[in-house]
């Protein structure tokens, strides 16, 4: 199984909303990633975990929380966003260490914040 | 701070139409990779990099890695309709200790009959 999924596929919220999105992955990797990717724009990194334990931050606003219960599940917890936030979440899992660290993504949570 | 930047940004080429992209990079690194990502969809990985000289093919696309040039390619080969998406660079890196993709500015590709 070499397939990342995420839930759910679209998601409108409004700004005062609370709402989560999840990321599963049964390939055995430890290191899960989260990036965000606006219109035709590159994804950019906003978080990583790494045996389960969150080891970059890219200065990602604290509305942005993200948690990995175990090592096959990563969710991303969304409070108080803004319109700006509307975007393409992309999760993604690799080997953890060091080493070829070829990243598979999922096809992504398309959020629209209202 | 690491800055990866592709040319062309838009490329529009004819069927059967041979063209390169660039990928350049300012910091040292030996793994590259190239994605593709169509309009609303994910990135699927196309080719993985290790090392200077590396050459990989797949169908009409070749993608090669110049690590002293801190330089990519990835070259077409007599283009067609499904090669129309947008293509992307990823340079691993690290970062305080830390492994982390920047991406590309990315290439966006169309392909004309």
């Amino acid at each position: 199984d070499t397939e990342v999924t995420q839930t759910p596929k679209h998601l409108v919220m409004g700004m005062t909303n609370k709402k989560s999105l999840k990321c599963e992955q049964h390939m055995g990797h430890r290191a899960m990633y989260w990036y965000k990717q606006k219109a035709k724009k590159p994804p950019e990194l906003m978080f990583v975990y790494s045996y389960e334990k969150l080891s970059i931050n890219e200065s990602v606003p604290s509305r942005f929380s993200p948690e990995c219960p175990n090592s096959s599940l990563l969710n991303l917890h969304l409070h108080a966003l803004q319109p700006e936030d509307s975007a393409l979440y992309l999760c993604a899992s690799s080997q953890a260490g060091q080493g070829v660290i070829e990243q598979y993504f999922g096809p992504g949570t398309r959020l629209t914040v209202t | 701070e690491l800055k990866v930047e592709q040319n062309p940004l838009f490329l529009s080429m004819q069927e059967g139409k041979n063209y390169t992209i660039y990928c350049n990079y300012s910091t040292t690194s030996d793994r590259l990779y190239w994605y593709r990502q169509d309009p609303g969809k994910s990135l699927e990985s196309l080719f993985v990099l290790l090392s200077n000289g590396a050459v990989k093919q797949e169908g009409r696309l070749m993608a090669s890695l110049d690590t002293k040039a801190r330089l990519s390619t990835l070259h077409i080969t007599a283009a067609v309709h499904d090669l129309s998406a947008t293509y992307f660079c990823a340079v691993d890196h690290r970062d305080f200790g830390n492994e982390k993709l920047t991406f590309g500015t990315g290439t966006r590709l169309t392909i004309i009959p």
